[in-house]
């Protein structure tokens, strides 16, 4: 089944204490991206990247850093984690066919940071 | 100004009723359109994509105006399971999509 998977599904953490997302995707997609979700923003992208050790910042990168060591992984690192990163996180994929394409997304991470 | 705007609603329509949502972008060298379906803090899914000419999927049908910078979605004869939040999601020359913050759809019995 073609799918987007995200670890963990639910984290509680405390300030400054280092956490890593996991995303992986089997649809051998060059496009990755991490989103978060906040009421009434609507989707923020994090970070993104465009194929293997290609990754870029999105429109709110601060207090995050990615890797993109293997085509179908594509981890979220928080390093010192803060409450206002409290929120919905979502990672997707699509192929890259020459513009913005349909993104499928995984399952989502909820994150509380106290 | 945000870069795609939606009324955030809620509507609140019976089932059966035809309900219109339209959203507005402000980049005009927009290439791609979508509509995607979130229910309650699930991961948005992709509803359809929206053409120049208009497109129609069962009850859904999508229009684009490029020279007003709007996208509309009608949905005909709603269904109770047509609850969730609609975001409306614009693409540029890049491969970046940006997201509309999502207009609620509540039908009721």
């Amino acid at each position: 089944e073609a799918q987007v998977t995200q670890n963990p599904r639910y984290l509680i953490t405390v300030t400054g204490k280092k956490l890593t997302v996991t995303c992986s995707q089997n649809m051998n997609h060059e496009y990755m991206s991490w989103y978060r979700q906040d009421p009434g923003l609507g989707l923020r992208q994090i970070y993104y990247s465009m194929n293997v050790e290609v990754t870029d910042k999105g429109d709110v990168p601060e207090g995050y850093k990615v890797s993109r060591k293997e085509k179908r992984n594509f981890p979220l690192i928080l390093e010192s984690p803060s409450p206002n990163q409290t929120s919905l996180y979502f990672c997707a994929s699509s192929p890259l066919r020459g513009g913005a394409e349909t993104q499928y997304f995984g399952p989502g991470t909820r994150l509380l940071v106290l | 100004r945000k870069e795609v705007e939606q009324d955030p609603g809620p509507f609140n329509v019976p089932e059966g009723a035809t309900v219109a949502f339209n959203c507005t972008y402000s980049n005009s060298a927009s290439q791609s359109f979508f509509w995607y379906r979130q229910d309650c803090r699930k991961e948005p899914k992709l509803l359809m994509s929206v053409y120049s000419s208009g497109n129609e999927d069962g009850r859904f049908t999508a229009q684009l105006n490029r020279a007003s910078q709007y996208i509309s979605l009608l949905i005909r004869d709603s269904k109770l399971s047509d609850s969730a939040t609609y975001l409306c999601v614009v693409g540029g020359s890049s491969y970046k999509l940006i997201f509309g913050s999502g207009t609620r759809l509540l039908v009721r019995p």
